[in-house]
This record gives C-alpha cells, structure tokens and sequence, in this order.
C-alpha cells in the first residue's frame, strides 16, 4: 500500500524568502504526482501534477519535481508571500491503483510580513 | 463555472438518524471520490467512482454507502451515524484518475453526529 510522508508538518518563514516541501512515498513506481493547497476550513485546491514520465512541473512561482528513484517530490515556492500561508499536501496513486489516491499528512506554512 | 458543490456544508445530527451528503459535478468527470480529514490523520479514502453505476471501496468505507446513478451526482450515505463519523468530508471529481488526472475538490461539509 502507497504510503505518502510530508516533513516537516509545520514550517513558518518570514516574507521573501523560498519555501522547500517535501513529499516522500513508498511506492516508486507512482503514476502521477499532486501537489494541493488547503485554505483553513476549505477544500483543496490542485498546484501541480506530475506524470511519471516527468521530472518537474512549474506554473508561476512554483515549481514541482518528481523523482521516482529516490520516491521524492519537492514543491518550491520562490520569495514566499504571506498568501501562501496554507496547508500544502501531495498525493499520488502507484500503478494499478490509478483510483486509489493516498494523501500525505501535509505541511503547514506560515509566511511572516 | 467549473465546480463540485457539496451540500450541506454544516450539519449536526444525532448518532442514528440516517443522512445524505450530496455531491455534484458539472465537468462531465467520470471520476468521483470521497474522502474525511481528521485532525492527525489526514484525508483518507471513504469510497470512489469510476463511472456510472462502478463504486468500490477506499480506505474507511465501513459505516457509509454511495450511489452513481448519474455521472455528474456521487452521494454519500449514512445509515445510522455515529459519533466516530463526526468529520470533515470531501468530494473530489476528475475527468478520470489516469490521465491527466486532475483532481477538483468540493468547498467540504462539516458533520458532527452528537
């Protein structure tokens, strides 16, 4: 079974400066890889997604890489604003089990002004 | 808009009195998913849809049951709530979860079952 670990839990950085997520799974060969944003109180909200024939994905000031060998995935937020403070969680289905998705406990960000 | 809407989005209900949480998707997604967030265990798989009538079982489907009978309607049911039901619980769609396999998530309903 797909197991998902983020660390850490919880991260708190001042304004400008670069956020680093981790993602870690048990299962290499995954088939996608999500990365979500989760305001308080509300649902989540799709970053990125990465096939597993990529190695990254970036869509403004993140970027998101995928390294299936070593069952890692990093989001990067470059100079952090005090709006990216939120909950950030990764997912993904192995093989075969596309259906299935398995969430990591996610990490929560505060950016400081 | 692009949407998945879940209703209610608070309900506080008694253990036993049976209750539907009703989803809905205007995207022609194939695929839906339930999942509940609890605090120290994250979200977990309650149920998920292929299709139209295919449903099978996630994680943590004791205690709840789904239909598909349409594409864009996915509900979920509890027949005789319990207290260890009290949740937070999300619906998710996806136009199908291979490729590209973009999930798309509901604003979530708030359930305590005294």
């Amino acid at each position: 079974k797909q197991e998902v670990t983020q660390i850490p839990a919880a991260l708190s950085v001042p304004e400008g400066e670069n956020l680093v997520l981790n993602c870690s799974f048990t299962d290499s060969a995954i088939y996608n890889l999500q990365w979500f944003r989760q305001d308080p109180g509300k649902g989540l909200t799709s970053l990125l997604l990465i096939q597993s024939s990529q190695r990254e994905q970036t869509s403004g000031r993140l970027n998101a890489s995928l390294d299936k060998s070593s069952g890692r995935s990093t989001l990067y937020i470059a100079a952090s604003q005090p709006g990216d403070s939120a909950t950030y969680l990764c997912a993904g289905p192995p093989w075969g089990a596309g259906n299935k998705l398995t969430f990591g406990g996610g990490t929560r960000v505060l950016v400081k002004p | 808009e692009a949407q998945v809407t879940q209703n209610p989005r608070y309900l506080i209900t008694v253990t036993g009195k049976k209750l539907t949480v009703t989803c809905s998707q205007n995207m022609n997604h194939e695929y839906m998913s339930w999942y509940r967030q609890d605090p120290g265990l994250g979200l977990r798989q309650i149920y998920y849809s292929m299709n139209v009538e295919v449903t099978d079982k996630g994680d943590v489907p004791e205690g709840y049951k789904v239909s598909r009978k349409e594409k864009r309607n996915f509900p979920l049911i509890l027949e005789s709530p319990s207290p260890n039901q009290t949740s937070l619980y999300f619906c998710a769609s996806s136009l199908i979860l291979t490729s590209p396999g973009e999930l798309f998530f509901g604003e979530g309903s708030r359930l305590t079952v005294l």
